[in-house]
């Protein structure tokens, strides 16, 4: 595709349910980003791929979050038992090669997601 | 800790005047991007400066990078109502193999008809 997608774009979900946040990123870009948003702040980093393997995951909160990325594209982020805490846009992102390099970094339009 | 923080959180001016951002950061990076979020959806990249650079211009931005201090700015020039968005600095971290990019909180910039 042209852009980053994210899907889905809005997600209201009930306390302790699971859920599957999607990215698909742009053709050929090896490497695959996920970011926090919670309202009215910055980004918090969540994890980074790079091919299918994950150099950097030190930004997952805590072990009910999860992600993979499988064939060098789509990457899910999974929240099990989700928290109120949670609700937040998660922003994916995804570049040509290394935010360290100087590529720029494409962002999606985010999932948002509500735990009621 | 914030890798970048920018100052001021919010700054309100009228159409026509220049707008100026500020970034500081704490470790050594490699190069600082700026981005453009509208309205808390996907962020668009505006510019990018790397270590070795000092100044740089896109069309009505001009980006200024101090390694020694450790901060750089924004300065959007003859703002217009369009401008009105909230920017963040975005750097990486020279050291280790790490790709990702660390995101300031931003400035939240209003500009009025």
């Amino acid at each position: 595709g042209a852009g980053v997608s994210q899907s889905p774009s809005n997600k209201v979900t009930e306390k302790g349910k699971d859920v599957e946040l999607r990215c698909d990123p742009i053709s050929g870009h090896t490497a695959l980003y996920w970011y926090r948003q919670s309202l009215g702040q910055g980004l918090e980093f969540l994890i980074y791929f790079q091919g299918n393997s994950a150099p950097d995951k030190s930004g997952l909160p805590s072990d009910r979050f999860s992600a993979e990325r499988t064939g060098g594209s789509v990457s899910t982020l999974t929240i099990q038992r989700t928290q109120q805490e949670d609700s937040a846009v998660y922003l994916c992102a995804s570049s040509l090669g290394v935010a360290a390099s100087g590529n720029t970094i494409y962002f999606g339009e985010g999932s948002w997601l509500t735990v009621v | 800790s914030q890798q970048g923080e920018e100052d001021p959180q919010a700054l309100s001016i009228q159409e026509g005047e220049n707008a100026t951002m500020n970034c500081s950061y704490k470790t050594s990076i490699n190069n600082l991007q700026w981005y453009r979020q509208n309205s808390g959806r996907g962020l668009v990249h505006l510019i990018l400066i790397r270590s070795n650079e000092r100044e740089k211009h896109s069309g009505r931005l001009r980006v200024t990078l101090d390694t020694s201090k450790k901060s750089s700015s924004l300065l959007i020039t003859a703002s217009r109502a369009a401008d009105t968005a909230s920017y963040f600095c975005a750097t990486d971290v020279s050291s280790g193999n790490t790709g990702k990019l660390i995101f300031g909180q931003g400035t939240t910039l209003q500009v009025k008809p």
